[in-house]
């Protein structure tokens, strides 16, 4: 199994529409993330949290909101969804940097097209 | 402003060595990372630097020189299977270490 989950995979909707997409971790890690990915753009930041209390914007946060509903659970919704929110999503999770593994680890991607 | 440039796409033949380079401006520095991403995959963490100079870890190596904002990664002996894009990601100065992605350098390798 997957150390970071990401569901659905994929999703198809309509505009005006809201979706929620679910990310879960058994990696112990505190710090989760949420990006998308477009074509030529590379990884864009929507949102960070560092612990169940900690909620972050990045750099794209407009049209989106999140939820720490626990330490291995963190989940992105979209209230509206719009045509050009139709990307790769992918949830990551860290550790500090003082525990020693730097890099993130990502979930397998949750692709989603907005009609 | 923070600003991370790599190619946009690469080819190389298989066997062959083949050097990615990534430079970049950001507000602060708490290393720089490669990643490797398979199409429609998860990326995949490759290296991590922090002090200048050249990390070896088999068939891949990466390099960073700080003061001249610059980073690359190298691909040795390319296999077919290296065909991916290689991500190249900076952590941010500020206490969240959050990390910055370039837009990523698709590299294709021909038999």
């Amino acid at each position: 199994d997957a150390d970071v989950t990401q569901t659905p995979r994929n999703r198809i909707t309509k505009t005006g529409k809201r979706i929620m997409l679910e990310c879960s971790q058994t990696k112990g890690h505190d710090r989760m993330y949420w990006y998308r990915q477009d074509p030529g753009l590379g990884l864009r930041l929507i949102y960070y949290s560092f612990d169940v209390k900690d909620i972050n914007k990045g750099e794209i946060s407009d049209g989106y909101s999140v939820s720490r509903q626990a330490q291995a659970k963190f989940s992105l919704s979209l209230e509206s969804a719009i045509p050009n929110q139709t990307a790769l999503y992918f949830c990551a999770t860290s550790d500090p940097p003082d525990r020693g593994e730097r890099e993130l680890f990502f979930g397998e991607g949750s692709r989603l097209t907005v009609l | 402003g923070q600003n991370i440039d790599q190619p946009t796409e690469m080819t190389a033949t298989e066997g062959a060595i083949v050097q990615i380079n990534c430079t970049y401006q950001t507000s602060g520095f708490n290393g720089l990372f490669w990643y490797q991403q398979h199409a429609g995959e998860a990326p995949t963490f490759l290296s991590y630097n922090v002090l200048d100079g050249l990390e070896e870890k088999g068939r891949f190596s990466s390099f960073l020189s700080r003061s001249k904002g610059y980073s690359y990664l190298l691909l040795k002996e390319l296999q077919m299977k290296d065909s991916a894009s290689y991500l190249c990601a900076v952590g941010g100065g500020d206490s969240s270490y959050k990390l910055i992605f370039g837009s990523g350098t698709r590299l294709l390798v021909r038999p």
